[in-house]
């Protein structure tokens, strides 16, 4: 079975300051692992993703993220966060049934001045 | 780019009534779509899976005579919440896969239709 446990379902930092939104996975196949963005009252918005390629992962919005198979982990990172970043975080895995996704229970960003 | 829209994106409807959502992607096509549910802060769950030409795929605990689905084109899929009740209120979301499958392939999100019923 898959799933995806994000660590901290609230984080805020300082406008500037560095973000680190946790992800780490359990996959019984070599993982595909996504990271989408939701607005409030809005849909999901891809930042980056991982498919067996590059273990750091350039995104949308300056965000990357680095795939740690000893770790099981793909943290999102964004180095100055800016108040437009403020939003749910929500972290997934393909399971490879159909190309389904399981995703996390989300993080929700809060940048303060 | 890959454009998914929802109509309608807010509905209010009485209990016992029908309610039909529509999912479209907009500039591509979509073999397969996918209708999630979410609930207030929380997370988003996996209704099913929608095939265009076939029936869909529902996920376990989904009551596909309540949930119908409907993928009658490459580009559309419509989801009816037949004879809703309030605890049917919700956030629904599809998303729309381009390709033909692969797990690496991006699913694309519409901005969600979110129900209230009374």
């Amino acid at each position: 079975a898959q799933s995806v446990t994000q660590l901290g379902s609230h984080v805020s930092v300082s406008e500037g300051a560095l973000v680190l939104l946790r992800c780490n996975y359990s996959s019984s196949v070599p993982p595909y692992l996504f990271w989408y963005v939701q607005y409030p009252n809005q849909g999901l918005q891809l930042l980056l993703k991982y498919t067996s390629a590059a273990t750091l992962v350039k995104g949308i919005n300056g965000f990357e993220a680095e795939f740690k198979k000893s770790e099981t982990s793909f943290h999102l990172t964004k180095p100055s966060a800016h108040m437009s970043d403020a939003a749910e975080y929500f972290c997934a895995v393909n399971t490879g049934t159909a190309s389904k996704l399981t995703f996390g229970t989300g993080t929700r960003l809060q940048v303060t001045l | 780019g890959a454009v998914v829209s929802q109509h309608p994106s807010r509905v209010i409807c009485k209990s016992g009534t029908s309610v039909k959502i529509e999912c479209r992607s907009l500039d591509f096509q979509a073999t397969t779509m996918f209708w999630y549910r979410q609930f207030p802060k929380q997370s988003l769950m996996l209704m099913a899976t929608s095939n265009e030409g076939s029936k869909a795929t529902y996920e376990q605990g989904v009551e596909k005579d309540k949930f119908l689905i409907n993928h009658a084109s490459l580009t559309l899929s419509t989801l009816t919440v037949t004879s809703a009740h309030p605890e049917d209120s919700s956030f629904y979301i599809c998303s729309a896969r381009k390709g033909t499958g692969g797990r690496q392939e991006t699913q694309y999100f519409g901005p969600g239709t979110r129900l209230l019923v009374l």
